[in-house]
């Protein structure tokens, strides 16, 4: 059973406009939230975070969401430019205990800026 | 500084046959962590190191262990290798504390399974 779904695979947005990621999970155990982008044939990079303890977090054109009563995270780029192309994963920490953490990945949503 | 390093970048293997992978981490992090990364599961977590320990270990076979060495550099290792194994196999290094909850990925190693 997947506790983090990024339920759309794709999008499409023009240059310019906002272009919006949705992750939704089910464990009400996640205490950290983050975004990572990949682009092909590169590893993952890191985005933007945000703590179970705030709501929202915002460095430059990327903002994150967080509804924690919904289970729900989002991130807002604005204004968004063909390099952002990418794929988008969200990706959820959990306290493993003895000091190790575990994140637990969406599928990713494949974003596409187009000029 | 440097990122995090994988080798090989790609190989080919049959089934039965065995893999091992490597990641050096980045200078000063000791925790290291595999996750394999398939177009229908995403990215999943196989196993943490820290200190030479495995302090966490994912939902998968016997058939994936791993290991740390005292200069924080990794293996991973793949025994009988089936032909769903074939994946980006992606290494990250953290610092000990993950007060942020980030990850330094490598840019995978691509293995493949025929």
């Amino acid at each position: 059973d997947q506790q983090v779904k990024q339920n759309s695979p794709s999008l499409s947005v023009q240059e310019g406009r906002i272009s919006i990621l949705n992750c939704d999970y089910t464990n009400s155990m996640f205490d950290y939230f983050l975004w990572y982008k990949k682009y092909p044939a590169e590893g993952p990079t890191f985005l933007i975070s945000i703590s179970s303890i705030k709501d929202k977090n915002e460095d430059g054109r990327f903002t994150v969401f967080l509804n924690k009563s919904a289970k729900h995270l989002s991130l807002h780029i604005v204004p968004s430019q063909p390099g952002d192309s990418a794929v988008y994963f969200c990706a959820l920490r959990m306290d493993s205990g003895a000091g190790s953490y575990q994140l637990t990945f969406g599928k990713g949503t494949k974003l596409s800026v187009i000029p | 500084k440097a990122g995090v390093t994988q080798t090989p970048r790609y190989l080919i293997k049959t089934r039965g046959q065995q893999v091992t992978l490597s990641c050096s981490p980045i200078s000063g992090h000791r925790s290291v962590s595999w996750y394999q990364q398939t177009p229908g599961q995403g990215l999943q977590f196989l196993f943490e190191y820290f200190s030479e320990t495995q302090r966490n270990k994912g939902n998968f076979p016997g058939r994936f262990s791993g290991r740390q060495f005292s200069n924080s550099r990794s293996e991973m290792n793949v025994s009988t290798l089936e032909l769903g194994d074939s994946a980006l196999y992606l290494c990250a290094s953290s610092l000990t504390g993950w007060n942020t909850g980030e990850l330094f990925f490598g840019e995978g190693s691509r293995l493949t399974v025929l």
